[in-house]
């Protein structure tokens, strides 16, 4: 059985770091095929992705969030970490680790989640 | 403003069909089919229901379907049910530098 389970702080202030864990079960971040990723829904609106890291350490992210980003795994704790920099109050939402199944067609990466956590709920306010 | 474009509501009756509609463009969802669609229930995380455009994982309901024309990816759902009523989010690969667009989502209200 997959689970995926995400922890982290439910309250930062406007300009801290944000650090959250993905702690999942039930598969390998080591086995080829096997990703995981971050998407994040404001209340009430929209969900938006946000960043991946797959079996071989390679990451993606968001154009409009890159430079704020920083994904990284330890498969041997199967956790996947996701960094935050520079929080605002725009950037309050319940956050999601998802296990992602990636591929490649045309030549090039692309995945769809699979299995997602219950996500958590990150206020930024001062 | 989400990149792809989705009907904020729908709504259809027990046993009826509905459809969703997801617009995007030639750089998305008319390029590659690679679509997924996600439910979404109020407070809960949301299911995967369809990939690669048409796929269904293994447990979903063939009530649920994909398809694809032009620009713009469907899904149907037929012989409605209470439960179907949820948010619907479609989701499409958008090439090697943006990756992965999501749709602003659809309510699906079953009267």
């Amino acid at each position: 059985q997959v689970t995926l389970r995400e922890s982290g702080p439910a309250l930062v202030k406007p300009t801290q770091t944000l650090t959250l864990t993905c702690t999942f079960s039930g598969f390998s971040l080591s086995t080829s095929g096997m990703c995981v990723s971050w998407i994040r829904q404001p209340p009430g609106k929209a969900l938006e992705w946000l960043a991946l890291i797959d079996w071989d350490d390679d990451k993606y992210y968001s154009t409009s969030l890159k430079t704020r980003l920083t994904i990284s795994k330890d498969t041997s704790k199967n956790q996947v970490v996701l960094t935050m920099t520079n929080m605002d109050p725009v950037d309050t939402a319940t956050y999601y680790c998802a296990r992602a199944l990636c591929g490649y067609s045309y030549g090039l990466p692309y995945w769809y989640f699979d299995l997602w956590g219950r996500g958590t709920l990150v206020t930024v306010s001062s | 403003q989400s990149a792809l474009t989705q009907p904020a509501s729908v709504s259809g009756s027990p046993g009826q069909s509905i459809t969703i509609s997801c617009t995007g463009t030639s750089s998305d969802v008319g390029s590659y089919n690679l679509v997924s669609w996600y439910q979404q229930h109020p407070g809960k995380a949301p299911k995967l229901m369809i990939y690669e455009g048409s796929k269904r994982p293994s447990g979903v309901s063939n009530r649920f379907s994909g398809s694809k024309s032009g620009n713009t990816a469907s899904l149907t759902i037929s012989g409605l049910q209470a439960e179907d009523e949820a948010d619907y989010y479609c989701c499409s690969y958008a090439g090697s530098s943006t990756y992965v667009v999501f749709g602003g989502g659809t309510k699906l209200t079953v009267l």
